[in-house]
This record gives C-alpha cells, structure tokens and sequence, in this order.
C-alpha cells in the first residue's frame, strides 16, 4: 500500500523568502512518480511539479523545485521567493503500479506581505 | 484551451434522489478518474478509467457508479445519495498512467451537498 505523509498542517512565510514544504512517502514500488499540486481558495487543482522514482536529477519548474531524496522517501517542495499568490493548500502524491493516486493531507501555506 | 469541465458546480440534493455529475475532456486523454475531497482527509479516488469501457474501483467507491462510453466523458452517477456523500467532488484525466507525462488535470470541482 503507498502512503503519503504531510506533518505541517499550516506554514507560514514573509513574501520574497523561501519555503519547503515537507512530504514522505512509502510505497513497495520501485518505479513511481511523485507530484505536487496547488490547490487556491477558489478550489481548483493545479499540478506544479513531477518527479519520476528514476529520475537522478530534483525537477524543477520555474520559482518551484523537488528535493528529492530517494533513501529518506522523502520528496519535499521547495518554492523561492515566494508571493502573495502562492498562499493555497499544497497537496503532495504519489502514484506507482497500482495506477491509484494516493494524496497526502495537504499543508496550508500562508506569505505574509 | 484544454480542459476538463465539471456540470453542475454546485449541487444541493435530498437523500435518495438519484443524481448525475458530467465531467468532459478535451485532451483525448485515455486516463479519467473521479475524486472526493473531504476536510483534513486530502483527495481520495472513486473509481477511474483506462480507457473506453473500462472503468475500475478506487479507494472509496461505495455508494457511486461510473460510466466510459466514449472517451471525453465519465460521468459518476450516485443512484442513491446519503448525507456521508457530501464533499467537493473532482474529475480528473492525463494523458499517461506512469512516467513523466502523467500529471493529472483536474476539473474546477462540484460541491455537492446532501441534506
């Protein structure tokens, strides 16, 4: 069975710093990918950044980065210098064999002006 | 413009009225998935789709239904809705199952309330 943990129900962050957002996973799979997705008050979902079990490089897009640590299973969202508008739930997931997502619980990210 | 649409966006319904919620895609997507999102519990699967007629369980299908007829549309239908049905519901398509290129793309969402 995978699992997806997220331990930081809310963050808080001053605008123009950095933030990572922490997830761990476990699953029995050797091939999988990892995701991050925003979703903002208005509700919808929005896929930022994917990250494949055999990738050796972190993905990166834009002003959002994955540390990707294979070992620790753990595949946190890095997003620098952040601004107003990235205030959402972040969702982490996995998806392996199985063809079933799995979402962690999700962490509310407030930046403060 | 790509997209995945939902109808209706907001549902207010009483327990036991059969009722349907569309969701289409334009993407020729072979991938489709229906999710429920309740507070604190993050989005959990209903059933998804592989391609045309074929459908399977996800993690919480009691109490819905699917269908895949064509390829655009899955449509979840709850036969017979109870309260414990109430949650924002997702539809969701991509283009692969595994491998970069399988990011889901999530319709805006039906808030469905069941009195």
């Amino acid at each position: 069975a995978q699992k997806i943990t997220q331990t930081q129900p809310g963050m808080f962050v001053q605008e123009k710093e950095a933030v990572t957002l922490d997830c761990t996973y476990d699953t029995s799979d050797q091939s999988y990918g990892l995701f991050w997705y925003k979703q903002p008050s208005s509700g919808e979902m929005i896929f930022l950044i994917y990250q494949g079990s055999y990738d050796e490089q972190n993905a990166t897009e834009g002003r959002y980065s994955l540390n990707f640590q294979k070992a620790r299973k753990s595949a946190n969202l890095v997003i620098s210098a952040s601004q107003l508008g990235d205030s959402a739930m972040y969702f982490c997931a996995m998806r392996g064999g199985s063809y079933i997502p799995t979402f962690g619980r999700g962490t509310s990210l407030i930046v403060h002006p | 413009e790509a997209q995945v649409t939902q109808n209706p966006r907001y549902l207010i319904t009483v327990t036991g009225k059969k009722l349907t919620v569309t969701c289409s895609q334009n993407m020729n997507h072979e991938y489709m998935s229906w999710y429920r999102q309740d507070p604190g519990l993050g989005l959990r699967q209903i059933y998804y789709s592989m391609n045309v007629e074929v459908t399977d369980k996800g993690d919480v299908p009691e109490g819905y239904k699917v269908s895949r007829k064509e390829k655009r549309n899955f449509p979840l239908i709850l036969e017979s809705p109870s309260p414990n049905q109430t949650s924002l519901y997702f539809c969701a398509s991509s283009h692969k199952l595994s491998g970069r290129g399988d990011e889901q793309f999530f319709g805006p969402g039906t808030r469905l309330t069941v009195l």
